[in-house]
């Protein structure tokens, strides 16, 4: 289980790609990346998850360096929907281990 | 697409009190938690379900707490004796564990406050 470090907070205007850096200097060669979005008054979602280089699915695109010891989440043309806390996880115990979570970064999309 | 369900949405009690809260998890799903959010603070992990025993707790759950999946598809959290710092949002999440993704569904959480 890598400790993680994210901004607390940034904002953004509809339309914009956001990108959302965590680092994780201490991550093991068996974790794995995972982002979590929570809305207010809601559990988290998945997002993404990836091990190495960018996976891209419908919601996020999720870039890793070679040296894994960081990774950005990224969010193309944003909308007022997706003001949420986005988390970044960075564990290999298990697929079906407990989460743990840091306090996120607060994502706020302003008109 | 299927869900988690959680009842009741919001739950008010006295302190000394007990509360079950009841969660329905996706039908396949086989691995359970509850995890806790305090207002303003992170989502903190409490509890994970395995084949009818815990695999893993947390410090946070103690003696005054237990879980149950009573009938195969209800996933309980009972607190024994509640207190002022158990109010929270608290989350009942299922995995099928099948996926190499640790693709954890969440439910939409029960406030509990306690008086």
């Amino acid at each position: 289980l890598a400790k993680t470090t994210q901004p607390i907070s940034m904002d953004s205007y509809e339309g914009q790609e956001v990108n959302i850096t965590c680092s994780h200097n201490n991550i093991a060669t068996n974790d794995y990346i995972t982002w979590y979005q929570q809305f207010p008054s809601q559990g988290p979602r998945f997002i993404i998850q990836g091990y190495k280089t960018k996976v891209t699915n419908e919601v996020a695109s999720l870039f890793i360096p070679a040296d894994r010891k960081s990774s950005t989440l990224s969010l193309p043309r944003v909308s007022l929907s997706d003001t949420a806390v986005y988390y970044c996880l960075a564990d290999g115990s298990s697929n079906t281990g407990k989460l743990i979570f840091g306090q996120g970064t607060t994502l706020q999309v302003k008109p | 697409e299927p869900e988690v369900t959680q009842t009741p949405s919001h739950q008010v009690t006295q302190m000394g009190q007990e509360v079950i809260l009841r969660c329905v998890p996706i039908s396949n799903h086989l691995y359970f938690y509850w995890y806790r959010q305090i207002l303003g603070q992170k989502v903190e992990f409490l509890v994970s379900f395995y084949n009818n025993e815990i695999s893993e707790k947390s410090e946070i759950f103690d003696d005054q707490f237990s879980v149950e999946r009573p009938d195969g598809s209800n996933f309980t959290l009972k607190i024994r004796s509640t207190k002022l710092e158990d109010s929270a949002m608290y989350f009942c999440a299922s995995i099928w564990g099948g996926s190499s993704y640790n693709e954890q569904f969440f439910g939409p959480g029960t406030r509990l406050t306690v008086l």
